[in-house]
């Protein structure tokens, strides 16, 4: 049971360059997140997805885009890198995103992701 | 703004002791409040979920929850050098179908000393 896998692990990307981070979840989770961690910021939510065919914005959206392509996989893109989006992104995935219960989020193992 | 405040830490302790780690959240309407645990390098790692006043134990780890001061708390009995990393407090902010946010707190940095 592989839980939340995310694609690549490391990346390098030349400023105005674009990428799409890819994830997938095998836990039939309705749910899916995408965060980024920074020194002395903590983890802030980019953009998440309640349930398959929803997203929505998190705190820190802007330069991004997602696609939640079906119930098992949530990718984002970065159309034109910018050196503020060096970044480790983390893909997250819960069960409902909006009830009292089931809400726990379990991680994926990250991209490290530099823009030079 | 909606936040999640925690002591950055570090928090040092000695190998036995109990570790305390606090965090207040500012969103009377939260519903849901988790600790990750989180190792240089790795991903957040789920190690307690809490939804009601109270405590809650697990093993070695006990969260405690109250909504009116708005402060969950996770202490660590019989703290081992293993437990050492950054614990992250989490609040779902959310109030109904649409509105989710999990928000996280900075983290507080555990250092257990052998």
């Amino acid at each position: 049971n592989a839980g939340v896998t995310q694609t690549p692990k490391f990346q390098v990307l030349k400023t105005g360059q674009s990428m799409t981070l890819q994830c997938a979840q095998d836990m039939n989770h309705n749910s899916m997140y995408w965060y980024r961690q920074d020194p002395g910021m903590g983890l802030r939510l980019i953009y998440y997805s309640a349930s398959e065919g929803t997203t929505d914005k998190g705190e820190v959206p802007n330069g991004y885009n997602v696609s939640r392509l079906n119930k098992r996989e949530f990718s984002l893109r970065l159309e034109s890198a910018a050196p503020s989006q060096t970044s480790v992104y983390f893909c997250a995935s819960s069960e409902q995103a909006w009830r009292n219960l089931n809400t726990e989020a379990f991680f994926g193992q990250g991209t490290r992701l530099t823009v030079v | 703004q909606k936040e999640v405040e925690q002591n950055s830490g570090p928090l040092s302790v000695p190998e036995g002791a109990i570790a305390s780690l606090n965090c207040t959240y500012s969103d009377r309407g939260s519903q849901s409040f988790f600790w990750y645990r989180q190792y240089s390098g790795k991903s957040p790692e789920l190690i307690m979920s809490i939804y009601s006043n109270g405590d809650k134990e697990d093993g070695r780890f006990t969260a405690q929850l109250n909504k009116a001061s708005q402060y969950v708390s996770l202490l660590i009995r019989d703290s081992q050098p293993s437990d050492s990393a950054t614990y992250l407090c989490a609040v779902n902010i959310g109030s109904g179908a649409g509105s989710y946010q999990l928000t996280f707190g900075k983290g507080t940095k555990l250092s257990v000393i052998p």
